[in-house]
């Protein structure tokens, strides 16, 4: 089946500093990839769409200079929390679905951000 | 995207069937309905989808409404390891269809 990878797992970092988060589609091209935040007890909130060769497009209430979202390749996206802050902390998670009308989409593993 | 109501939470003993239901009135004719779980910490898990007709395949089974206004997803011999909160989302097909998540149903499977 599709599979879709993320690294890393987690990261722990300081206040102020960036992190860089991948997500790869490792069996199949995807045109458009998906970022989401889960917050502890709560359910996952989209964050925005990833699109191969073009901006991305936020979600209402997500600053796109705070979460940088690049998607260079068919098969890789990266999101970039800039300047991070102990309330950026969450679990990242990205997703992708195959080039077919019907295909599900599928998730990364996820990322466990800790800002300190 | 249509809104999608689930219970907050079952119960359902080892060995036996887990109907988990989910209410879709405003599902409009080109939607699917998507079913997904999460287990802590972890990536959401592609369960099964459909469109009207049920549908089965190694992990569970589809029921949907004639009216398809709502579906149960069904694990016919539940496992501890089944213990997860379950989605159901319901959306257009194609690659750029995203998923709003609701707030699932939480199971946990008991011995």
């Amino acid at each position: 089946g599709a599979v879709v990878s993320q690294h890393p797992s987690w990261v722990i970092c300081k206040s102020g500093t960036s992190v860089k988060i991948e997500c790869r589609s490792l069996d199949f091209q995807a045109t458009t990839m998906f970022w989401y935040r889960q917050f502890p007890k709560q359910s996952l909130m989209l964050m925005a769409t990833s699109n191969e060769g073009s901006k991305a497009t936020y979600e209402q209430g997500v600053e796109k200079d705070k979460f940088l979202i690049n998607h260079a390749s068919l098969t890789l996206s990266t999101l970039t929390v800039t300047s991070a802050h102990p309330e950026d902390s969450s679990f990242y998670i990205c997703s992708a679905s195959p080039p077919l009308v019907q295909s599900p989409l599928h998730f990364g593993n996820g990322t466990r951000l800790t800002v300190t | 995207d249509a809104k999608t109501t689930q219970p907050t939470s079952m119960d359902c003993a080892e060995g036996r069937a887990a109907n988990l239901p989910c209410n879709h009135s405003t599902i409009s004719g080109n939607e699917y309905v998507y079913w997904y779980r999460q287990i802590h910490s972890q990536g959401p898990q592609y369960i099964i989808h459909g469109l009207k007709n049920n549908e089965t395949n190694e992990m569970a089974s589809l029921i949907i409404t004639e009216d398809r206004k709502s579906s149960t997803l069904i694990l016919p011999h539940a496992t501890l390891r089944d213990t997860a909160v379950y989605y159901c989302i319901v959306s257009g097909a194609g690659t750029a269809s995203k998923l709003t998540f609701g707030t699932g149903t939480r199971l946990q499977v008991t011995l």
